[in-house]
């Protein structure tokens, strides 16, 4: 059974430019989470989609955009990339919707660099 | 917004003995979880405990328990028999079960494990 997947593991990009990073939740799972995760501190929530929809947002600019796809995998799109979106991305999957309190599992990450 | 508190950014323990990992939150929700997660190296966050506030009895899982103080808004890890696979960064979560089940983490504790 594969957990969570994210593509790439890596990425560098420059300032202004547009990136997307892709997510496959846990096999079962229907909800996808994202969250932004600088360096040396504790992951920060920036949406969630169900159903192929925008549930909820955290506090981050609509630079930051998503899809999820009727498969359920999920893509994070951030805009005019700044030197301070450098970060580690987290996928996170959990199963039966947002109100579930079914457990969240993570995938490994992308790491984006901006330059 | 819900607030999830480390005070301790590092801590050591020498391998077989036990360490305690503290953790504070802040909300005004009666009803949410708890959870425990450790971030290796590797990066990929992986579940080590989880707690729902309903429930008066602490969890266990293993070597891991915790000392859940609802009260006091306390949310302690005790790691018993360290061993050398426990260095890493640990992450203190709260999930509302308003907003989409989103989560709150904290800043982390980096637990380094001593020979």
């Amino acid at each position: 059974d594969a957990g969570v997947t994210q593509s790439p593991t890596h990425l560098i990009k420059t300032r202004g430019q547009q990136v997307t990073l892709r997510c496959s939740p846990k096999s079962g799972h229907d909800t996808v989470s994202w969250y932004q995760q600088a360096l040396g501190q504790g992951p920060q929530f920036i949406f969630q989609y169900y159903e192929e929809e925008e549930r909820q947002r955290g506090n981050f600019p609509d630079r930051f955009s998503g899809h999820q796809f009727p498969n359920y995998s999920s893509e994070l799109n951030v805009n005019a990339l700044l030197l301070g979106d450098s970060a580690l991305y987290l996928c996170a999957s959990s199963g039966k919707g947002p109100t579930s309190t079914d457990t969240q599992y993570f995938g490994p990450g992308t790491r984006l660099t901006v330059l | 917004a819900q607030t999830v508190t480390q005070s301790q950014p590092e801590m050591s323990v020498q391998e077989a003995e036990t360490v305690t990992l503290s953790c504070t939150y802040d909300t005004s929700e009666s009803d949410y979880y708890l959870f425990w997660y450790k971030q290796p190296p590797s990066r990929q966050m992986i579940l080590v405990i989880r707690q729902e506030a309903y429930k008066q009895q602490n969890a266990t899982e293993n070597r891991f328990s915790v000392n859940f103080q609802k009260a006091a808004k306390s949310f302690s890890l005790k790691i018993s028999d360290s061993q050398l696979g426990d260095a890493a960064m640990y992450f203190c979560a709260y999930r509302t079960l308003r907003r989409g089940n989103q989560f709150y983490f904290g800043t982390g504790t980096s637990l380094t494990v001593i020979p």
